[in-house]
């Protein structure tokens, strides 16, 4: 099973990049990794996924090495509203069944 | 509107009354999911459900129990609470492929006495 590590927290000013990485050395071949957004009082939502090189949508960027080890969620020019957690997830198909393996999440905090 | 449903928003018990945290899906999915989540420990998983009549164990199952009769429901039960599941509980739903995103409920806090 493919188990994440994420930082605890990052901080942040309004208008910067901010890179999240995520840890998953055990990763399988057929997993994918996949990036939750959690605000307070409210379920995580999903942000990204992606398998190897680079994945971008209108929110945010994921980068995978060749090895698939690590990804880094990338979110371009953070607004104070980008204050959130933000967990690092991967599928794992394992005889045992699905097991989610979620990191314990990085609190981002985004300061004017 | 695509969404899953958790009843109660909150809940305030006391140690050893049965209690059940009811969870819905309006988009026909297969897989459904419980997690709780504590302070420094993120989001664990406690049970989850393939499809109709077919659950299995997650990370953190002891003291609870679940089921499946249906597609759209899944709930929680706690046979016999005890304060240390104290916890924010979410349910969430995917379609067979769990490559696909999940869709999370907006949590129910439950604390036991």
């Amino acid at each position: 099973l493919a188990k994440t590590t994420q930082p605890i927290s990052m901080d942040s000013y309004e208008g910067q990049e901010v890179n999240i990485t995520c840890s998953h050395n055990n990763i399988a071949t057929n997993d994918y990794i996949t990036w939750y957004q959690q605000f307070p009082s409210q379920g995580p939502r999903f942000i990204i996924q992606g398998y190897k090189t680079k994945v971008t949508n209108e929110v945010a960027s994921l980068f995978i090495p060749a090895d698939r080890k690590s990804s880094t969620l990338s979110l371009p020019r953070v607004s104070l509203s980008d204050t959130a957690v933000y967990y690092c997830l991967v599928v794992s198909n394992s005889n045992s069944g699905y097991a989610l393996n979620f990191g314990k999440g990085t609190s981002l905090l985004v300061t004017p | 509107e695509a969404q899953v449903t958790q009843n109660p928003r909150y809940l305030i018990t006391v140690t050893g009354k049965k209690l059940t945290v009811t969870c819905s899906q309006n988009m026909n999915h297969e897989y459904m999911s419980w997690y709780r989540q504590d302070p420094g420990l993120g989001l664990r998983q406690i049970y989850y459900s393939m499809n109709v009549e077919v659950t299995d164990k997650g990370d953190v199952p002891e003291g609870y129990k679940v089921s499946r009769k249906e597609k759209r429901n899944f709930p929680l039960i706690l046979e016999s609470p005890s304060p240390n599941q104290t916890s924010l509980y979410f349910c969430a739903s995917s379609s067979r492929d769990l490559n696909s995103p999940l869709h999370f409920g907006n949590g129910t806090r439950l604390t036991v006495t």
